[in-house]
């Protein structure tokens, strides 16, 4: 079964769109992140929730903004894409209470704005 | 500040171990983590370890942490063709949630 789970898994599409990339996790863990990869492979951070609530929200452009409406699933919309969004985005998901903080990634997403 | 660094290429013969580096600056880490990713898939967690640890073993994987220099290394024993990837390592930063800091990755290359 796959543990976290993103859709889709490729998104093209022309700037000054919205879009919106979903991310679910089976695991029954209370924290999920979203990370950008450019392509240079350089990992980043962007947003983390935990329990609905968002707890880091690292320098990131408002037009990015992740919803979480349960604690299985983290969202994230992009309004006016711009070229500079062309990345790989992943979901990953922890156990806050386990103190090694171990995190499982989904699959990622390849967004390609033309 | 939180920089964590990595060379950028391994290329070993198969069989050999490949010991991949990693340097961190934050002297606040508390767990650091390696992860692999095959081409076009996501991050697999491979090992982690605590900070106040020097050594943690796991079958083919050695992780060597030496504190005081703020370096981590990945040692992979009788290294495979499978085992061409790109290696990361991240620190977790204490009293930061669950923020992970990520180097900029090794890629390993198994040539047979």
């Amino acid at each position: 079964d796959t543990a976290v789970s993103q859709t889709p898994k490729y998104l093209v599409t022309q700037m000054g769109n919205d879009k919106s990339i979903k991310c679910e996790q089976n695991l029954g863990h209370d924290t999920m992140y979203w990370y950008k990869q450019d392509s240079k492979k350089f990992l980043k951070i962007m947003f983390s929730y935990n329990n609905k609530e968002l707890i880091i929200n690292e320098t990131v452009p408002n037009r990015f903004s992740p919803k979480s409406p349960d604690k299985a699933h983290l969202n994230l919309h992009i309004n006016s894409l711009e070229l500079g969004d062309s990345a790989v985005y992943f979901c990953a998901s922890s156990q806050e209470r386990r103190l090694t903080y171990e995190q499982y990634f989904g699959p990622g997403t390849r967004l390609t704005v033309t | 500040g939180e920089d964590v660094e990595q060379s950028l290429f391994l290329s070993v013969r198969e069989g050999d171990s490949s010991v991949i580096n990693c340097t961190y600056t934050d002297s606040s880490s508390t767990y650091l983590y390696w992860y692999k990713q095959e081409p076009g898939a996501g991050l697999q967690l491979l090992t982690y370890i605590f900070s106040n640890m020097d050594m943690k073993q796991d079958q083919r994987l050695t992780v060597l942490l030496n504190k005081k220099d703020k370096h981590l290394s990945l040692r992979i024993a009788d290294t495979q063709t499978g085992d061409s990837a790109i290696y990361f390592c991240a620190e977790k930063i204490y009293n930061q949630g669950g923020k992970l800091i990520f180097g900029q990755g090794t890629e390993l290359s198994v040539k047979p």
